[in-house]
């Protein structure tokens, strides 16, 4: 199946950086989504963006399909963008099951 | 408010019991699927279902039942045959299969 791999693992920066994660994957796909978990769990959809480039406030998403990887950019962090941030796709060829990375924990310090 | 219900937030289960985890929805999403995260690792599908009545397995299925026989509710049973079930149970529905998610705020499970 398709493989996910995101990067980096950790991240720690003071309020008001700002961060880029990455997101690798092994095939073609035609569903990418960002998602955010905070400390307490919960998840919400952030981006859909199997390819182009999308902004919603401080965050910015791009995908460069034909290169099989997803930025997601988080500009002027603040203490609640903390928690762990997934990447999650679908390849071309296979079914249409969201395969998930592993995550990047982003911790932001006031 | 339209939302994505799941309980108990905490479970506590001997081994050899079966245990069923909650899952209603007031989103009129027609489908709902069941995600296993363990510890540092991303979430896996173990169940999902597209209508009522119907469902497929996940990549991880062994160990688990589920059932869809309202559009609102996906319950998710963890059987004594799960060999490793101590976990964080996920749940989501969406209005389209695999796009738009609504996460329920998850069941953690520990196996006594």
């Amino acid at each position: 199946g398709i493989q996910v791999e995101q990067s980096p693992p950790d991240l720690i920066l003071q309020e008001g950086a700002n961060s880029t994660l990455r997101c690798n994957f092994s095939d073609s796909v035609n569903n990418l989504q960002w998602f955010h978990q905070n400390p307490w769990g919960q998840l919400i959809n952030l981006f859909y963006i199997p390819s182009g480039t999308k902004q919603n406030g401080r965050l910015s998403a791009t995908t460069v399909a034909t290169e099989r990887y997803s930025l997601l950019y988080i500009s002027s962090s603040q203490t609640t963008d903390s928690g762990v941030y997934f990447c999650a796709v679908a390849s071309n060829f296979g079914n249409e099951k969201l395969t998930f990375g592993t995550g990047t924990r982003l911790t932001i310090i006031p | 408010d339209g939302g994505i219900t799941q309980s108990p937030k905490y479970l506590f289960r001997k081994e050899g019991q079966n245990v069923t985890l909650s899952c209603e929805q007031n989103l009129n999403h027609d489908a709902m699927y069941w995600y296993r995260q363990d510890p540092g690792q991303g979430l896996r599908l173990i169940y999902y279902s597209q209508i009522v009545n119907d469902f497929q397995k996940g990549d991880i299925a062994e160990g688990y039942s589920v059932s869809r026989e309202k559009k609102e509710s996906f319950p998710l049973t963890v059987t004594s045959a799960q060999k490793n079930p101590t976990a964080f149970y996920l749940c989501a529905s969406s209005p389209r299969q695999f796009y738009g998610y609504t996460f329920g705020s998850g069941t953690r499970l520990t196996v006594v």
